[in-house]
């Protein structure tokens, strides 16, 4: 089973319009964080955002948040007036408590498009 | 701030060469993570390393190996080179105090002809 679903492989929208990336996670661990990265057509991977499982409170970046619904094992993301530059892939991704003793890698979504439009 | 650098940032070998990428964590930062991402693909992860220990293995071939010297830098040992290893390779680092900091260098653009 997938262990990160990004349902969105593209979207357009309109400059200034809010945004919500769609990623749902599929676990059995109690400790876990959630990540997004976006990466321009440029090729760099951009840390945007971090959510613990045990954060009660939803992440916050400047324009980024994250909608973290636990129950239903969510993590949208949310940009608040989407600019020309938001343009570019972006990945949801998940690291589980593993063998790594808190290095372990990250798991990605296979991310979604988002074209921002003038 | 300073970033993740990584060298060299384009390299082109033929099939059987071998290729080593290398990694410098941001200052201070102890763990260091290998991914792979192939075209159009999502980033696969391949190897981390703490204080020069392997710490999380994930889907790295056993023609690849890596390690982590003193100085927390790293390096990616890829031999017997396939058309299907050409790929962008990131190295990404963070504390492993912090884990909920994954910092991403900007890439190696293997291209294997």
């Amino acid at each position: 089973a997938q262990k990160i679903t990004q349902t969105q492989p593209g979207m357009f929208v309109q400059e200034k319009e809010a945004v919500t990336l769609d990623c749902t996670y599929d676990t059995s661990d109690q400790s876990y964080g959630l990540f997004w990265y976006k990466q321009p057509s440029s090729g760099e991977m951009i840390f945007l955002i971090y959510q613990g499982s045990y954060d009660e409170q939803n992440a916050t970046e400047g324009r980024y948040s994250l909608n973290f619904q636990k129950a239903r094992k969510s993590a949208n993301l949310v940009i608040s007036a989407s600019q020309l530059g938001d343009s570019a892939m972006y990945f949801c991704a998940m690291r589980e408590r593993g063998e790594g003793g808190g290095a372990d890698g990250l798991t990605f979504g296979k991310g979604t498009h988002l074209i921002i439009q003038p | 701030a300073a970033g993740v650098i990584q060298s060299p940032r384009h390299l082109i070998k033929e099939k059987r060469e071998t290729a080593t990428l290398k990694c410098y964590p941001i200052p201070r930062h102890d763990t260091v993570y290998w991914y792979q991402q192939g075209p159009g693909q999502d980033p696969q992860f391949l190897i981390s390393f703490y204080e020069k220990m392997q710490s999380d293995k994930g889907s790295i071939p056993d023609r690849f190996s890596a390690q982590q010297f003193s100085d927390y830098h790293s390096e990616l040992n890829m031999s017997s080179l396939e058309l299907g290893d050409s790929a962008l390779y990131f190295c990404a680092s963070s504390l492993r105090l912090a884990p909920n900091e994954q910092f991403f260098g900007p890439g190696t653009r293997l291209t294997v002809l």
